[in-house]
């Protein structure tokens, strides 16, 4: 049974350039979202995933934008990156329940690591 | 604006003793809580959860209490083992799981 994975496992891209990062779900699970870990900090709430249209979203600028695809994988875009931007990136997937505000316990990736110079 | 907090950045322990994380939070809304633990280069394994309905849940060594009224949760091991050595993550549903997670506490199991 294949967990999240996630990839790449490290970037390194400058100041102003555009980077996609790639996520696919725990098998059996329908949501996806993403979250950013500074140094030193916890996982914070980017967006989230469900049938294919952003649901939810953290006070991210838009320069962070998504897609999730019909086989529930996601790709997390962001453009005109910042020195700020270099961060652990978490994938992590669930599954939709109906009729409840709390889905299944969120699996969470291994992360991207980006550094931006 | 850190609506929930640890406060304690590192805990050590001596194994076989029992370990207690401390987590507060802000948000009355907040309806179910989790912890998460990490190890280094890995991403958070989700460890266990309590619903805004209950004050306590238990799964083998680890117990988890909530205090609504003081808006303070814990986290109990018992008894530590070296192997729980890791980063462990105070979460808080907003909904459909999205979460709001603490900054962490790293907790040090020696033999």
């Amino acid at each position: 049974d294949a967990g999240v994975t996630q990839s790449p496992t490290h970037l390194i891209k400058t100041r102003g350039q555009q980077v996609t990062l790639r996520c696919s779900p725990k098998s059996g699970h329908d949501t996806v979202s993403w979250y950013q870990q500074a140094l030193g900090q916890g996982p914070q709430f980017i967006f989230q995933y469900y049938e294919e249209e952003e649901r939810q979203r953290g006070n991210f600028p838009d320069r962070f934008s998504g897609h999730q695809f019909p086989n529930y994988s996601s790709e997390l875009n962001v453009n005109a990156l910042l020195l700020g931007d270099s961060a652990l990136y978490l994938c992590a997937s669930s599954l939709f329940q109906a009729g409840s505000s709390y889905n299944s316990p969120l699996h969470f990736g291994n992360g991207t690591r980006l550094t931006v110079t | 604006d850190q609506q929930v907090k640890q406060n304690s950045p590192s805990l050590s322990v001596q194994e076989g003793r029992i370990s207690i994380l401390n987590c507060d939070y802000t948000n009355s809304m907040f309806d179910y809580f989790l912890w998460y633990k990490k190890y280094p280069a890995e991403g958070p394994t989700f460890l266990i959860s309590i619903s805004s309905i209950k004050d306590k849940n238990e799964d083998g060594r680890f117990t988890v209490f909530l205090n609504k009224s003081a808006k303070h949760l814990s986290l109990h091991i018992v008894p530590s083992q070296p192997g729980d050595s890791a980063v462990y993550f105070c979460a808080a549903n907003s909904g459909y799981s999205t979460l709001t997670f603490g900054k962490g506490t790293m907790l040090l199991v020696s033999p």
